[in-house]
């Protein structure tokens, strides 16, 4: 069945280094990709998304591009802030079912 | 626009007891989905309703788990009896379009159960 497995955490950065969290996917057909975080006591939010391949999805600085050839949507940020500490989902949406990744937690330290 | 409405935001139970949560989606989203989140893994889709019609409870434990979503507004998640291995974060999330895999799903904050 359809999968998607992320890089394993805790991952500490110090503020200002650039980060990337690695992701992949299994999946029949050609489904969305996203990435949710979760900031500490707050629900799942979309951080951002792509649609079909080749696509780059970006938003508060983080950016990611859909890679049908490598079957990949890392995450990546050229500076992190300690605000950027939180937990980040990477899933993938086949016909209306997200399927998530376990998450990878990241912690900015000053 | 009012977000993903949940209550309780934390439940505490013990084993074989009842419980039953709350979702009020954003207005006029048609589907709605509940999720399942144990500690350190993502969610797992329990069931997703479109309108007030069923179109997936594949994940759904339905010896203990139910779902209804009344006049295709609100929906509530049941367990009963609950086990310890339910203990988990139940995240309700709506979207506005039907199985549109492109659509964003909208998440509320999520309840989090605890079973004793």
């Amino acid at each position: 069945g359809d999968s998607v497995t992320q890089m394993e955490g805790p991952v500490t950065l110090s503020e200002e280094a650039f980060l990337t969290i690695n992701c992949t996917y299994t999946a029949t057909g050609y489904p969305s990709l996203f990435w949710y975080v979760q900031y500490p006591g707050e629900g799942l939010q979309l951080l951002l998304k792509a649609t079909k391949a080749d696509d780059k999805g970006s938003n508060k600085g983080f950016e990611a591009t859909y890679r049908k050839e490598t079957t990949s949507f890392h995450l990546e940020k050229g500076s992190v802030q300690v605000s950027d500490s939180a937990v980040y989902f990477c899933a993938l949406n086949q016909g209306g079912k997200l399927i998530f990744g376990q998450g990878t937690e990241l912690s900015v330290k000053p | 626009e009012a977000g993903v409405a949940q209550s309780p935001r934390y439940k505490i139970i013990e084993k074989r007891q009842s419980v039953a949560f709350w979702c009020n989606p954003i207005s006029g989203h048609a589907t709605l989905y509940w999720y399942q989140q144990i500690l350190g893994q993502g969610p797992k889709l329990l069931i997703q309703f479109q309108n007030n019609g069923v179109v997936d409870d594949s994940q759904l434990p339905k010896d203990r788990f139910s779902a209804e979503r009344l006049k295709g507004v609100d929906s509530t998640l049941k367990i009963q009896p609950a086990k310890l291995e339910d203990s988990a974060v139940y995240l309700c999330a709506s979207s506005s379009r039907v199985g549109m895999g492109t659509d964003t799903q909208y998440f509320g904050p999520g309840t989090r159960l605890t079973v004793l």
